[in-house]
């Protein structure tokens, strides 16, 4: 099971802000750096934040990350209804012999 | 961009080695200092990672599959391969390989193939 945690569920209307939390521990987002992916139905998945709050070139400035001690959020101001997708967050975690672990994913849904 | 592409068995029988490989087109795994992974996702389920390679043969692998997996490179073919053997039902998944964003940095990725189904049964 993943030990990165997220609500399975976020939801808004369209312009609303929708924040999504993930909830780690001191051997990964404690120390290490926070990425987001998003993932549309039927797609791979898309980097949308690296470094916990920069984004590749191509993604909306709607969309921004943060990171506070063992916990990290993706903020989507003004949602639209292609933002629909799943989440994830993903960061290295330095336990064991070290590996790249992903969230529990989260839904959201635009009302 | 470079953009990759996965190909696998579709089925593969309990017990037996998965075997998947990923082209490379629009760029050479042997002539950038990037790594490349391999990521995967059961039906309706969430992400794991696998493991990914450095051309030069650095390898990290996921703790709860390492025993199982081996993930190698052909330059000749610009390809990179997965294997993972003695496979169970819960090994039924989607395969993607993907690059990360920065050279030399084992993650986070950036480009990714479009996936292949893989049902162990």
């Amino acid at each position: 099971q993943s030990v990165l945690t997220q609500p399975p569920s976020a939801s808004g209307t369209p312009g609303q802000r929708v924040t999504i939390s993930c909830s780690g521990s001191s051997s990964n987002i404690g120390i290490n750096s926070v990425n987001w992916y998003q993932q549309l139905p039927g797609t791979a998945p898309r980097l949308l934040v690296h470094s916990n709050d920069r984004r590749p070139s191509g993604v909306p400035d709607r969309f921004s990350g943060s990171k506070s001690g063992t916990s990290a959020s993706l903020a989507i101001s003004g949602l639209q209804s292609e933002d629909e997708a799943d989440y994830y967050c993903a960061a290295w975690d330095d336990s064991l012999s070290g590996s790249y672990v992903f969230g529990t994913g989260t839904k959201v849904t635009v009302l | 961009q470079p953009q990759l592409q996965e190909s696998g068995p579709g089925l593969v029988k309990p017990s037996e080695t998965l075997s998947v490989t990923c082209t490379v087109s629009g760029g050479s795994i042997s002539s950038t200092s990037y790594y490349w992974g391999w990521i995967r996702q059961p039906p309706g389920k969430g992400l794991e990672w696998i493991g990914s390679l450095f051309y030069g043969g650095t390898t990290y692998y996921n703790p709860s599959l390492k025993s199982r997996v081996t993930i190698s490179v052909d330059a000749s073919k610009n390809q990179f391969s997965l294997k993972l053997t003695s496979v169970t039902a819960a090994d039924t998944a989607v395969y993607y390989c993907a690059r990360p964003i920065k050279q030399d940095g084992v993650v986070p990725f950036d480009i990714w193939g479009q996936g292949t189904m893989v049902t162990v049964s």
